[in-house]
């Protein structure tokens, strides 16, 4: 039933390795995202794909990429993490980019905690 | 460029209180979405509510409503007679036609005491 799934949930790790996070939906929607949460709550967007298609990629570090093998998958992977990577993330979904699916909301996967040692 | 400001970090109020959280956004689009997500100590996001640019009727849900107001740029949210079960960090956000991300407010927390 679960909407927007997004696994791990938590993920200790050590500086210098690297970690993949997945997100999967089963909504239908078309377009995903990745959102950054910090220590301090505050909510940025990273990347966005529809349809596979990269079309938001906000100044992040090039160690981060993602990778969206089809429309309801978008993962995340991270190379030679840093404790500044240390933060929640997020993976939302929503329906496609047409001008009458713009005002329809983001559903969020219950985030995934990245710890970094 | 888009801005939503969240000028109360955090409200602390007794069970049965009504409480506002103000939402405050800028934004050159004359098109665009505003938002309210709930985020429970449990951590997960939930979508409470959106409103359109161009419909600035006030809704209520339950112990919910939202004041929109146009003219100042305010997306009010109200708590009437809260609860426990309130208390959460709740964010407002903006989206705008020509940007598909949303642009969050920096979120407040409410604590809701016995």
């Amino acid at each position: 039933d679960t909407a927007v799934s997004q696994t791990p949930k938590y993920l200790v790790t050590q500086m210098g390795n690297d970690k993949s996070i997945k997100c999967e939906q089963n909504l239908g929607h078309d377009t995903m995202y990745w959102y950054k949460q910090d220590s301090k709550k505050f909510l940025k967007i990273m990347f966005s794909y529809n349809n596979k298609e990269l079309i938001i990629n906000e100044t992040v570090p090039n160690r981060f990429s993602p990778k969206s093998p089809d429309k309801a998958h978008l993962n995340l992977h991270i190379n030679s993490l840093e404790l500044g990577d240390s933060a929640v993330y997020f993976c939302a979904s929503s329906q496609g980019l047409g001008t009458g699916n713009i005002n329809q909301p983001q559903h969020f996967g219950d985030g995934t905690r990245l710890s970094i040692l | 460029a888009q801005k939503v400001t969240q000028a109360q970090t955090e409200i602390s109020v007794v069970e049965k209180e009504d409480v506002t959280l103000d939402c405050v956004y800028e934004t050159r689009d004359t098109t665009y979405y505003l938002f309210w997500y709930k985020q429970p100590p449990s951590g997960e996001l939930v979508f409470l509510i959106r409103r359109n640019s161009f419909d600035e009727q006030n809704e209520i849900s339950g112990r919910y409503s939202w004041n929109f107001q146009k003219s100042t740029s305010s997306f009010n949210f109200t708590i009437t007679a809260s609860q426990v079960v309130d208390s959460a960090v709740y964010f407002c956000a903006l989206r705008g036609t020509g940007r598909r991300a949303l642009t969050f407010g920096s979120g407040t927390r409410l604590q809701v005491q016995p």
